[in-house]
């Protein structure tokens, strides 16, 4: 069975403050991995995915099989990053996704 | 390109009667998947079809939920019976016909309420 966790359901920070949204996984086969993002009022929208290896928004995150982890960093946030954020994981042979129960990101001026 | 379309935004219906809720994909898209998405949780996935047939309903309740995605028109995701515990909000998602785990887009959703 595949799960994702994410422990925080809210995250405030201030403005500058770096960030860190926390994202485990559990999978006994090769993941790969996302973060969703939804901003007020909008649809949820891809930010990145960890075979991209790409950075959005000045957000990245980096997939680290040993802890099972791909938590999302943005050196300084700004107030525009307030969001609700989850990461997914779609397994092998399988392209449904598997999310995390998401974080609101808080970024207070 | 009006991204994946869904409605209606806002549906109620009373207990004992049917919900139907509809999913129009990116153009050129012939993937489309449903997540539900409870007060306070993440989404969680339903059913995945392309078109005219279903691929993984492994999401589905057993009872009065069924989807299909025909050869012309949208997908139609339809609840029979509701009961107080399906409401909640239904998203939509569709991606091309190409590798797997391509970028899925989502619609809006259509958040039902079942009094």
């Amino acid at each position: 069975a595949q799960r994702v966790t994410q422990p925080e359901k809210l995250l405030s920070v201030f403005k500058g403050a770096p960030v860190e949204l926390k994202c485990n996984y559990s999978y006994s086969g090769s993941p790969e991995l996302f973060w969703y993002v939804q901003y007020s009022r909008q649809r949820l929208q891809l930010l990145l995915r960890h075979i991209s290896r790409e950075s959005i928004k000045g957000f990245t995150a980096d997939l680290n099989k040993g802890e099972t982890s791909f938590h999302l960093k943005k050196p300084f946030a700004q107030e525009e990053d307030s969001a609700m954020y989850y990461c997914a994981l779609s397994g092998t042979g399988r392209r449904a996704l598997t999310f995390g129960s998401g974080t609101r990101l808080q970024v207070q001026p | 390109n009006a991204g994946v379309m869904q409605n209606p935004r806002h549906l109620v219906r009373r207990r004992g009667q049917e919900a139907r809720l509809r999913c129009s994909p990116v153009k050129g898209h012939s993937h489309v998947y449903w997540y539900r998405q409870l007060p306070e949780e993440g989404l969680k996935f339903m059913v995945y079809l392309q078109k005219e047939n279903i691929i993984d309903e492994s999401g589905m309740p057993k009872e009065r939920f069924s989807a299909e995605f025909p050869k012309e028109g949208p997908s139609i995701l339809r609840i029979q019976q509701v009961v107080r515990g399906d409401s909640a909000a239904y998203f939509c998602a569709s991606s091309p016909p190409t590798a797997r785990n391509t970028e899925a887009f989502f619609g809006q959703g259509t958040r039902l309420t079942v009094v």
